[in-house]
């Protein structure tokens, strides 16, 4: 079946790095995705991998991929206190028409 | 990034009462809509997908009749929560997907309190 893992609860010190971790169970997923959810808000995309791809890099974001592990993580360099927000990891399994499997979130909290 | 604008943000309505969200994309044409609900420090679910001009296809567990939703045109689809009960205060998310789009983009939302 589908299911997408996540820790619930992360806190770290402002100008440290945040690894938030990802397991999920369908092999056949094409596209794996990083959501951030501000309060009271919708969803902002904020970054992809293609199962193809072990690591990706976008500024302060690096996303890593083991598919053997079937294990995806989210590290956030230098992390500010806006960025403290829900972080959704999502997948979208092969056979399921752009549906979206989300993980349960972690919520990431930046002390000063 | 393409735009998905949802309407109210916000609602209270009474207990027994039914509830219209509005979902629209404004600068492409939406031919898959998915509705999703959020509960409290938990993921989103998906509720339902729908297609534009036919019929919306619910998840297991979402009654049909209870949360009617309507893709009537490429730009909008609509989700009305029938005699509210305050089990149904959630928040509510709207997704929209377009032909030749990657990603599907998210509406802002809509908190519904029902008391």
């Amino acid at each position: 079946g589908e299911d997408v893992e996540q820790s619930l609860f992360l806190s770290v010190r402002e100008g440290d790095s945040s690894v938030i971790n990802c397991t999920y169970t369908d092999s056949s997923s094409t596209y794996l995705y990083w959501y951030k959810q501000e309060p009271g808000a919708g969803l902002q995309l904020l970054t992809y991998i293609f199962s193809n791809m072990d690591m990706k890099q976008d500024q302060r974001l690096t996303v890593l991929l083991n598919k053997k592990d079937k294990h995806l993580s989210l590290r956030i360099a230098d992390t500010q206190t806006g960025d403290s927000a829900i972080y959704f990891c999502a997948e979208i399994p092969m056979d399921s028409s752009y549906k979206l499997i989300f993980g349960s979130g972690t919520r990431l909290l930046v002390r000063p | 990034g393409a735009v998905v604008s949802q309407h109210p943000s916000w609602v209270i309505c009474k207990s027994g009462t039914s509830v219209k969200i509005e979902c629209r994309s404004l600068d492409f044409q939406a031919t898959t809509m998915f509705w999703y609900r959020q509960f409290p420090k938990k993921s989103l679910m998906l509720m339902a997908t729908s297609n534009e001009g036919s019929k919306a296809t619910y998840e297991q567990g979402v009654e049909k009749d209870k949360f009617l939703i309507n893709h009537a045109s490429l730009t909008l689809s609509t989700l009305t929560v029938t005699s509210a009960h305050p089990e149904d205060s959630s928040f509510y998310i709207c997704s929209a997907e377009g032909q030749g789009l990657f990603e599907a983009f998210f509406g802002q939302g809509t908190r519904l309190t029902v008391v």
